[in-house]
């Protein structure tokens, strides 16, 4: 069964890094796109990025480029969201999902990681 | 940027009865290379994450309900869910893959009557 395990919940103040994960399961890591998308309380969904883990191709939505980095470990099968610095409006749930062999659908979604930046 | 946009926001049908949510994108998604249009379709249940329903506009994923169809091609795009059950009430949202960033439309939640 293809899974992707994300890391618990995390609260942090402003100002504090922060790094989670998502562990894929049940087929070969390397070869299909990682994407990482925000859920902000009571809102939609908004694409972050994706990464291959392959090779560690990475593509930011305009949004994000510059407020977060992605990156892979292929050795244990891992992708990660890195923040450098937190803010307040931070705070929301993170999902990773598995991107579609053949198009950029996402399947399997990670079952997600909850954000709380305060002070 | 894509920009996609659903209606109606929100929808409240009755069970048994037939459900439709729109998708509308600001540019084709048709792409002439694979001859299909780059457009999917998720479920949100509340506290859950999303689940992939949809793909290619009309390919229904593994294990989805037969209940579940989508149609369209170009710009516009529907989603029909036929035969409402209780276990339907979700939030659902379109999204393109036609080329990055891979946008989401704002959502629709499909509520009973």
């Amino acid at each position: 069964e293809v899974q992707l395990v994300q890391s618990g919940a995390e609260v942090k103040e402003p100002g504090e890094s922060l790094k989670i994960s998502c562990r894929g399961s049940g087929y070969t890591f390397t070869t299909y796109w990682i994407a990482w998308v925000r859920q902000m309380p009571g809102k939609g969904l908004e694409w972050m990025g994706i990464i291959y883990p392959g090779n560690s191709d990475s593509t930011y939505s305009p949004s994000f480029q510059g407020q977060v980095s992605i990156s892979v470990d292929k050795s244990i099968s891992t992708a990660y969201l890195h923040w450098s610095s937190l803010r307040a409006s931070d705070s929301a749930m993170y999902y990773c999902a598995k991107l579609g062999g053949d198009g950029g659908y996402f399947g399997p979604w990670g079952q997600g990681t909850l954000v709380t930046v305060s002070s | 940027d894509i920009v996609m946009t659903q209606s109606p926001d929100s929808l409240a049908v009755s069970l048994g009865e037939r459900a439709t949510i729109n998708c509308k994108s600001s540019q084709s998604l048709f792409y002439n290379y694979n001859k299909k249009d780059h457009l999917a379709w998720y479920q949100q249940k509340p506290g859950q994450p999303p689940k992939l329903l949809i793909y290619w506009a009309s390919t229904r994923e593994s294990g989805v309900s037969d209940r579940f169809s989508g149609s369209g091609t170009g710009t516009d795009f529907t989603l029909s869910i036929s035969s409402l059950q209780a276990e339907d009430v979700a939030v659902y949202y379109c999204q393109h893959y036609y080329s990055k960033p891979y946008t989401f439309g704002q959502g629709t939640r499909l509520e009973i009557k």
